[in-house]
């Protein structure tokens, strides 16, 4: 059974700095793309990062590029995102995600999801 | 920055047919997906490829695609379907992913 578990949310200083951990299982994760999707409380998804199979190809929205980081250790079976001058407007659930890269630049798709963890950034 | 526009709302009544559409520009380029999310729930994927459905999930779902718009349409809505929809895709050149601002489906 596949299974994503985040872990390393809280509430942080506007300023701060945080880092989140999906450890993953019932797969073989260095096979696959992984992504981080966000959810700010009463509002939509927002993809975040993602990050290819080996960890040396990674993208990031422009909201979070320069400040957030995402790395995998495959030998552990663990992506992180290492969040950086973190704003009140980073305030959300933070899922990651299975990616499924389609056809050659046809995009990529989530078949699963973690629980989420809560990042809340407030002074 | 590329977007996808969802109507905020879709109300029908059970047994009735719900159509959630999505559009975009890079649409007729990028396939689109679609997810089901409740309420402190992560989401579901239950349409992939357009108009492929995953293992698992009903065959009143379904997909379509024509030019710039997707839609999404779930036939014989029961219940258990009231959710936010989300429609999701990727730039055009398939390295950025973008969500639709999402519809939440209320079933009357």
């Amino acid at each position: 059974e596949v299974q994503l578990v985040e872990s390393g949310g809280g509430l942080v200083q506007p300023g701060g700095s945080l880092r989140l951990s999906c450890a993953a299982s019932g797969f073989t994760f260095s096979s696959y793309w992984m992504h981080w999707v966000r959810q700010a409380p009463g509002k939509g998804l927002v993809w975040v990062s993602r990050i290819n199979s080996d960890g040396s190809s990674t993208s990031y929205a422009d909201s979070v590029k320069g400040r957030f980081t995402i790395s995998r250790d495959n030998a552990k079976n663990t992506l992180y995102l290492q969040m950086n001058s973190l704003r009140a407007e980073d305030t959300a659930v933070y899922y990651c995600a299975r990616g499924i890269e389609g056809p050659r630049g046809r995009g990529y798709y989530f078949d699963y999801w973690g629980q989420g963890t809560l990042v809340t950034v407030s002074s | 920055s590329y977007e996808l526009t969802q109507p905020p709302s879709v109300s029908v009544s059970p047994g009735q047919t719900a159509r959630i559409t999505c559009s975009g520009d890079a649409l007729p380029k990028q396939y689109a997906y679609w997810y089901q999310q409740k309420p402190g729930q992560a989401p579901v994927l239950v349409i992939y490829k357009d108009s492929e459905r995953p293992s698992g999930i009903p065959e009143r779902f379904s997909g379509s695609s024509s030019g710039t718009t997707v839609t999404l349409t779930i036939s014989g809505v029961q219940a258990e379907d009231e959710a936010d929809y989300y429609c999701q895709s990727a730039d055009s050149s398939g390295t950025y992913g973008v969500f639709g601002g999402g519809t939440k489906l209320t079933v009357l």
